[in-house]
């Protein structure tokens, strides 16, 4: 059975930080992993979405890197704002038409 | 586009009485999903839709929750009767394909269902 962990669950950095979200998966055998941000109070914004074939993809200053030989992938996100203060979540395919959630971190960014 | 709307953002209701929770996906999209988000156990798919079929309901907790989808662009989750436990986030996700795993999930900002 899959499981996805996300480790920190909270996180408080300065504003300017980089900084490193982790997300961990017990089972290699996966096509894709998504990284999504979540407002309080708020749905989910896909953020990206790495292929298994990819090592990693990039959107301005997010960067995500996936290695599924070793079940983790990461969340980069360079010099970090206030308004990046949220709820991170991986998820990873679990059959055709599911996605399995990790837990999330949430993030703060301290001005 | 508006995104994926859903009505109504609160809901509070006494236990035993009947919840409906309305779904309108982005236009064009062919694929729904209902999530249950709770601080226990996260995110919980119930039920998949593509085009307006369902086709996973192995997530639907119990008889008590049933959903429709009678066009392309409306969508409803019933709980009936409701009991405390169902309290949760709901929310409706849409997708422009069958395998929403490989394309992106769009959320709407969900229902908080509280009941008492």
């Amino acid at each position: 059975k899959q499981e996805v962990t996300q480790i920190p669950a909270a996180l408080s950095v300065p504003e300017g930080e980089n900084l490193v979200l982790n997300c961990s998966f017990t089972d290699s055998a996966i096509y894709n992993l998504q990284w999504f941000r979540q407002d309080p109070g708020k749905g989910l914004t896909s953020l990206l979405l790495i292929q298994s074939s990819q090592r990693e993809q990039t959107s301005g200053r997010l960067n995500a890197s996936l290695d599924k030989s070793s079940g983790r992938s990461t969340l980069y996100i360079a010099a970090s704002q206030p308004g990046d203060s949220a709820t991170y979540l991986c998820a990873v395919p679990t059959g055709a038409n599911n996605l399995f959630f990790g837990t999330g971190t949430r993030l703060t960014v301290i001005p | 586009d508006a995104g994926v709307i859903q009505s109504p953002r609160h809901e509070v209701t006494e236990m035993g009485q009947e919840v409906t929770l309305r779904c309108k996906p982005i236009s064009g999209h062919n694929s729904l999903f209902w999530y249950r988000q709770t601080m226990m156990r996260g995110l919980e798919l119930l039920i998949y839709f593509n085009n307006n079929v369902p086709i996973d309901d192995s997530g639907m907790p119990e008889d008590r929750f049933s959903a429709k989808m009678p066009n392309a662009s409306f969508s409803t989750l019933k709980i009936q009767p409701s009991e405390p436990r169902d309290s949760a986030v709901y929310f409706c996700a849409s997708s422009s394909n069958r395998d929403s795993t490989n394309e992106k999930l769009f959320f709407g900002s969900g229902t908080q269902l509280s009941v008492l």
